[in-house]
């Protein structure tokens, strides 16, 4: 399989669930990302993992926990969520982070579709 | 705050008609990016444009960076079905991206 791909593609859980999101790529790339998808704002970036480091962490709430074992794979781990959390959930990968401030391709996956009741 | 503006919001058209889009700013961006995100997929990169005053020509896409590099606008000629989806701008500054809200596009057999 090549790209990014992301599991599961849809999710439903209740407020007090725990749930993981599972992001990988087979594109060698040595940067990872989660962003949040909501209806009438613009893409949030939620964490950057370089060469497996977390470089960013854009003042998340604590009931979202990244992993980055390794520079293939990335999960989200969801706790305690709230209504207002549901949205697309996209991981994207790029051939590394942004060091020098240039512009650089990312590659998303499919997203996995929350929804919290 | 930098913020990108994306214009029109949303797009229905037939086939066969040309379209503009237009992402703004107020503020000087370093590169800006157009990606396509179809239904039920992430976004697909289109191009990357970092002069200002560069235009880019991809098929029936063209795209521009205006001189001052604070905007941008993307032209579809001879709009296609296959080009239906939300087509968003993204602005690279300080090693910080900025991403629009997207236009949603429609295009009708």
């Amino acid at each position: 399989e090549t790209g990014v791909t992301q599991t599961p593609r849809h999710l439903v859980m209740g407020m007090t669930n725990k749930k993981s999101l599972k992001c990988e790529q087979h594109l060698g790339h040595n940067a990872m990302y989660w962003y949040k998808q909501s209806a009438k704002k613009p893409l949030e970036l939620m964490f950057v993992y370089n060469f497996k480091e977390q470089t960013e962490n854009n003042s998340v709430p604590s009931r979202f926990s990244p992993e980055c074992p390794n520079s293939s794979h990335l999960f989200l781990h969801l706790h305690t969520l709230q209504p207002e959390d549901s949205a697309l959930y996209l991981c994207a990968s790029s051939l590394e982070g942004n060091p020098s401030g240039a512009p650089y391709e990312q590659y998303f996956g499919p997203g996995t579709r929350l929804t919290v009741t | 705050t930098q913020l990108l503006e994306q214009s029109p919001q949303f797009l229905s058209i037939q086939e066969g008609e040309n379209l503009t889009v237009y992402c703004n700013s107020s503020s000087v961006f370093s590169s800006l990016q157009w990606y396509r995100q179809e239904p039920g997929e992430g976004p697909v990169l289109l191009v990357t444009v970092v002069t200002g005053g560069e235009v880019k020509k991809l098929k029936r896409l063209t795209f521009q960076f205006g001189d001052a590099r604070k905007d941008s606008s993307l032209h579809i000629t001879a709009a296609q079905p296959g080009d239906t989806g939300l087509y968003l701008c993204v602005a690279g500054n300080n090693r910080k991206l900025i991403w629009g809200l997207g236009t949603s596009l429609a295009v009708n057999p």
